[in-house]
């Protein structure tokens, strides 16, 4: 079962321009983290997220995450065409390795 | 730069035939996971190991799917008999598990893309 859902499904921008994705999810956490998918390949890891932070960078990545509201947004900013993808949350909740994916959102990045 | 290793990339068979799909995880990762992917489902996890161990496969269904890790370097996903059902995208994903409990990512191959007739 989905433990994060994201919001959009689908987001279509102009190259420059920032994407915000954002994701949802039910049950207390340990982290959060976001995958980026090209088509055809696997899923790469993009940033953690632990349950005490509220804030992380990695180079034009800016993650969030408000627990109390149980959500979390990626921002991307001045977007590139070779940002198209399909973005994933997952969740973990610490009892062990595992995550939980939610069913992902498809940016498009026109040039 | 190391990779996570799945063979083969595609798969095309008939239903009743035995599949078998493969994965070398990253030297030195301790958990694998099997993930299958689907347009109407999204990505499950069907099973995870560490140190070779089965952890849970309560996401795979036992009467026909079955997962081992020989050795280190490989773990098999099988499934028999197979049914169009099952036709999807199935992932292997590797990570290490830290004894501090500290978060880790998980690393993915390319995936198996598995269809079944």
């Amino acid at each position: 079962s989905q433990q994060g859902e994201e919001d959009p499904q689908a987001l279509s921008i102009q190259e420059g321009e920032n994407a915000t994705m954002n994701c949802s999810y039910k049950t207390s956490i340990n982290n959060l983290q976001w995958y980026r998918q090209n088509s055809g390949r696997g899923l790469v890891h993009l940033i953690l997220i632990r349950s005490n932070e509220r804030e992380k960078h990695s180079g034009r990545l800016r993650v969030t995450l408000d627990t109390s509201k149980k959500s979390s947004s990626l921002l991307i900013t001045a977007s590139r065409a070779a940002d198209t993808a399909s973005y994933f949350c997952a969740t973990n909740t610490g009892a062990n390795s595992k995550l939980t994916f939610g069913k992902g959102i498809t940016l498009s990045v026109r040039p | 730069d190391a990779r996570v290793t799945q063979t083969p990339r595609h798969k095309v068979t008939e239903m009743g035939q035995e599949v078998t799909m493969r994965c070398q995880p990253i030297l030195g990762h301790n958990t694998v996971f099997w993930y299958r992917q689907t347009m109407m489902q999204g990505l499950e996890l069907l099973a995870y190991f560490r140190n070779r161990a089965p952890l849970d496969d309560s996401g795979m269904p036992k009467d026909r799917f079955s997962a081992e890790m020989p050795d280190a370097t490989l773990a098999t996903l099988k499934i028999q008999p197979s049914e169009p059902r099952d036709s999807a995208v199935y992932f292997c994903a590797s990570g290490l598990t830290q004894v501090t409990g500290r978060p880790q990512p998980q690393h993915f191959g390319d995936g198996t893309r598995l269809s079944i007739l």
